[in-house]
């Protein structure tokens, strides 16, 4: 994964605070998402970029904004956190194929 | 993209081949078989991927029936690092938007 970096790797939130999880990539990939992954569960699409500017909602989007404004850089937002939201975020990016970063552990309290 | 149906878990003996099944029958004809494993709570790590012929690499086969239906990831000697979640997903490929729609996966257990 080397180029690609996720962050922050843990955090823990009260409900109602917002925070922003970012993916930055310098490898130029024009394809990047965001899944969340509930125990036992496998990886569910938040939202998802084809490029710069441009993004779409994924399987469940509710709850999360995102950004595009730079290629290299990805961005989720939780304007409002909920407990609903406690999981692990995955940030994700197309290559010669799919890639994932190691995962935000995002706990709302 | 079409649904995928995996056992929910299997063993396997070390340094035995391990086959996980998977079934796609409602596959279209341009969409592709991934597969991906995820070892305990990292990101997922691709491993193979086919159209209509079995592929092989460094890590894996793929075994893609006739009628691509179905298909099996074949792991030929596992060891116990190989002890993980493997999720069998059907999509376009990375030429389309490359979204990946996972199910829950096959938790293989290698045990010594």
């Amino acid at each position: 994964n080397a180029g690609v970096t996720q962050t922050p790797k843990f955090r823990v939130l009260k409900t109602g605070q917002s925070m922003t999880l970012l993916c930055a990539q310098d490898m130029n990939h024009e394809y990047m998402y965001w899944y969340r992954q509930d125990p036992g569960m496998g990886l569910r699409l938040i939202h998802y970029s084809v490029g710069e500017g441009t993004t779409a909602k994924g399987e469940v989007p509710d709850g999360y904004n995102v950004s595009r404004l730079k290629k290299q850089n990805f961005l989720l937002g939780l304007e409002s956190a909920a407990p609903s939201q406690t999981s692990v975020y995955f940030c994700g990016w197309t290559g010669y194929e799919q890639y994932f970063g190691p995962g935000t552990r995002l706990t709302v309290t | 993209d079409a649904k995928t149906t995996q056992p929910p878990s299997m063993d396997c003996a070390e340094g035995r081949a391990a086959n996980l099944p998977c079934n796609h029958s409602t596959i279209s004809g341009n969409e592709y078989v991934y597969w991906y494993r995820q070892i305990h709570s990292q990101g997922p790590q691709y491993i193979i991927h086919g159209l209509k012929n079995n592929e092989t690499n460094e890590m894996a086969s793929l075994i893609i029936t006739e009628d691509r239906k179905s298909s099996t990831l074949i792991l030929p000697h596992a060891t116990l690092r190989d002890t993980a979640v493997y999720y069998c997903i059907v999509t376009y490929g990375s030429s389309n938007t490359g979204k990946l729609i996972f199910g829950q996966g096959t938790t293989l257990q290698v045990k010594p």
